[in-house]
């Protein structure tokens, strides 16, 4: 099972928007409601971020959104801040089970 | 509050074994389904291995497939992974992660801190 496609890197202004996309197939992304994505901040674990394609976690800001058009799924950061630079990882249900992305280093400019 | 807490990592030969633990307070254990996550150094994300809350239903990735094996102990609120026959590519941190409750349940909700395997002679 390979890894998901993600850019190596975003960037963005204080208080812009930005998107990170996540590329599979029909096997992965486009044949399940079953992404997620995941923060990392270096050092740190991975926190959930968005769960099955676009719900948010308890507790997880509301700039936070998802979404899904066939085989790409993408995280949306609105009103970026500087607590947002961090690298991003989304994940997909496949019949292998799970299958991560390559991974997004977000800078906030 | 959720807390899992690994430990077991270290520096081990190419062809040893590691026994890997978690320790999970702040929930109904038994009611969980658990996973192993691991990260090689500088690198992506790399699901390992689940298991479901009793422990009947176990799937691992290829990479690891007949090296490492999944267990639990509900009494002990715990969750292991041991590992055998270990290589260089198995060098990580690895993560134990909780599987998610709401909705369809194919995400990790909690993760622990991470424990450092390193092999290498």
């Amino acid at each position: 099972q390979s890894a998901l496609t993600q850019p190596a890197s975003v960037s963005g202004s204080p208080g812009q928007s930005i998107t990170i996309s996540c590329t599979g197939t029909s096997s992965d992304v486009g044949g399940y409601n079953y992404v997620s994505w995941y923060q990392q901040h270096p050092g740190k674990a991975p926190k959930l971020m968005i769960y099955d394609v676009s719900n948010r976690p308890s507790g997880v800001s509301n700039r936070f959104s998802g979404s899904k058009s066939g085989n790409t799924a993408s995280l949306t950061i609105s009103g970026l801040q500087a607590e947002d630079e961090a690298d991003y990882y989304c994940s997909s249900y496949t019949s292998s089970f799970y299958v991560f992305g390559t991974g997004t280093k977000v800078t906030v400019l | 509050e959720v807390q899992l807490v690994e430990s077991g990592g270290g520096l081990v030969q190419p062809g040893g074994s590691l026994r890997l633990s978690c320790a999970a307070s702040g929930f109904t254990f038994s009611s969980y389904e658990m996973n192993w996550v691991r990260q090689a150094p500088g690198k992506g994300l790399e699901w390992v291995s689940y298991i479901s809350s009793s422990g009947s239903t176990i799937y691992y990735a290829d990479s690891v497939k007949g090296r490492f094996t999944i267990s639990r102990d509900n009494a002990k609120n715990s969750l292991y992974l041991q590992m055998n026959s270990l290589r260089a590519e198995d060098t990580a941190v690895y993560y134990c992660a909780r599987t998610g409750d709401s909705g369809t349940g194919y995400y990790f909700d909690y993760w622990g801190q991470g424990t450092l395997v390193t092999v290498s002679s």
